[in-house]
């Protein structure tokens, strides 16, 4: 079975600055590796994935995130935040079927 | 735009009544998953269908049920509701069966009183 840990449940940050949302998950097959936002109000929407080949993924928005088998993370990145960027981030781990959630990091973006 | 909708937008029904979802799916996807979003629970997978036929199951209670039609459209079924049925329903569409990738609707809020 697979599982997925957001550390933060909560993060505050300044516009223009940058953002690490970190992600730890847990599974004893390989994995794909999800990161899915959620504005207000809206569905889900994919920001990036790792399905094989380059640690390093680049999503959309200006977001990246790196996966480490070693340290079983998946932690997302922005180096510099906009207003726009205030949701809820979901990371999510895939193995033979299901998808499996993490409970979510709100992230807020003040001016 | 993901290309998946759910309707209704939203849903307020009584306790021990039933209710039907409904997932339109991308063109061309034939997976179409379920997912509960509550405030307790977090997100949850109920079930999945690949074209017409469940292919895997998730934390789907009794009370619910699910099918996909040959038009590959999908119902979720909610009986007997309770209160803590009251929550975010999403439905997800793939192209494949093992589901690499989703898309999810806008989602259908289910409030129970």
């Amino acid at each position: 079975a697979q599982s997925v840990t957001q550390l933060d449940s909560q993060v505050p940050v300044f516009e223009e600055a940058p953002v690490e949302l970190r992600c730890n998950y847990s599974s004893s097959v390989s994995v794909y590796l999800f990161w899915y936002v959620q504005y207000p109000n809206q569905g889900l929407q994919l920001l990036l994935k790792y399905l094989s080949g380059s640690t390093l993924v680049k999503g959309i928005n200006g977001f990246e995130a790196e996966f480490n088998k070693s340290q079983t993370s998946f932690h997302l990145r922005k180096p510099s935040v906009h207003i726009s960027d205030t949701a809820e981030y979901f990371c999510a781990v895939k193995g033979a079927q299901k998808l499996v959630f993490g409970q979510g990091t709100r992230l807020t973006i003040n001016p | 735009d993901s290309g998946v909708t759910q309707t209704p937008k939203h849903l307020i029904t009584a306790t021990g009544q039933r209710v039907t979802l409904r997932c339109s799916p991308r063109s061309g996807d034939l997976s179409v998953y379920w997912y509960q979003q509550s405030l307790d629970q977090g997100l949850q997978f109920l079930i999945q269908y690949y074209n017409g036929e469940e292919r895997a199951k998730g934390n789907i209670l009794e009370r619910f049920s699910a099918q996909q039609f040959p038009d590959l459209h999908s119902e979720l079924n909610l009986s007997s509701l309770e209160l803590g049925d009251s929550a975010l329903y999403f439905c997800a569409s793939s192209p494949t069966s093992r589901g690499e990738t989703q898309y999810f609707g806008p989602g259908t809020r289910l409030l129970v009183l």
